[in-house]
């Protein structure tokens, strides 16, 4: 079936990186755009920004740009955020999320979520 | 960025009653907003997509109505597997941005 598996819980010190992959199944990988949101602890959902997996093109929330780094390995259908010089304050849940390219539907498929915790 | 006002932020609603969350964008985003049910440790899941479409497999209960600025997301008659947190998101322009969220709780 359609689904996004994603890494698990990682644990950071501040001032390191950490990598999320999300490996995508059951679809053409290279026909969605996959999207990264990310969920503070008790707190709403955060856009962050999102890959084209065909082309390997990003767009990234200004915040977040020269900060967090979209890629992808088509070879092996899986896609990665990866964020750096970690603070307390990007203790998060972080999960990628499909979407059809051109933009006409929703964010249809979900990974489940990786825990990120930056603790000294 | 465009900012979009989710309301109420908590409802209390009983299992039959009719719900309604509204979602209003600081600018007009033609109907570029979807509606998305969260329960708690889980993701997110689609409801509805470009305002008004349900996402196949979705109840019918479910419905959304709205364009340019005001938009709505009607639970019918809730059931108890509808007692989440909604979000809405503009997908209209960069960036995307989510409503502040709709706890709804049982009466």
């Amino acid at each position: 079936q359609v689904q996004l598996v994603q890494s698990g819980a990682e644990v950071k010190k501040p001032g390191a990186s950490v990598k999320v992959s999300c490996k995508a199944s059951g679809y053409t990988f290279a026909g969605y755009y996959l999207h990264w949101v990310r969920q503070a602890p008790g707190q709403g959902l955060e856009w962050m920004g999102w890959i084209n997996p065909k082309s390997g093109d990003t767009h990234y929330v200004q915040k977040f740009q020269g900060w967090v780094t979209m890629t992808r390995d088509t070879s092996i259908s899986t896609a990665y955020m990866e964020l750096n010089r970690l603070t307390s304050d990007d203790t998060a849940v972080y999960y990628c999320v499909r979407r059809a390219a051109g933009g006409l539907y929703g964010m249809d498929v979900w990974g489940q979520g990786t825990t990120v915790t930056v603790s000294s | 960025a465009i900012q979009v006002t989710q309301s109420p932020s908590s409802l209390s609603a009983s299992v039959g009653d009719r719900v309604t969350i509204t979602c209003r964008a600081s600018q007009g985003i033609r109907n570029d907003l979807g509606w998305y049910q969260q329960t708690p440790g889980k993701a997110p899941k689609l409801l509805i997509y470009a305002a008004s479409t349900l996402q196949s497999g979705v109840p019918s209960r479910f419905s959304g109505s709205g364009s340019g600025t005001d938009f709505t997301l009607t639970i019918s008659s809730l059931q108890p597997e509808d007692f989440a947190t909604y979000y809405c998101l503009q997908d209209y322009s960069y960036p995307y941005t989510f409503g502040q969220g709709t706890k709804l709780e049982i009466k």
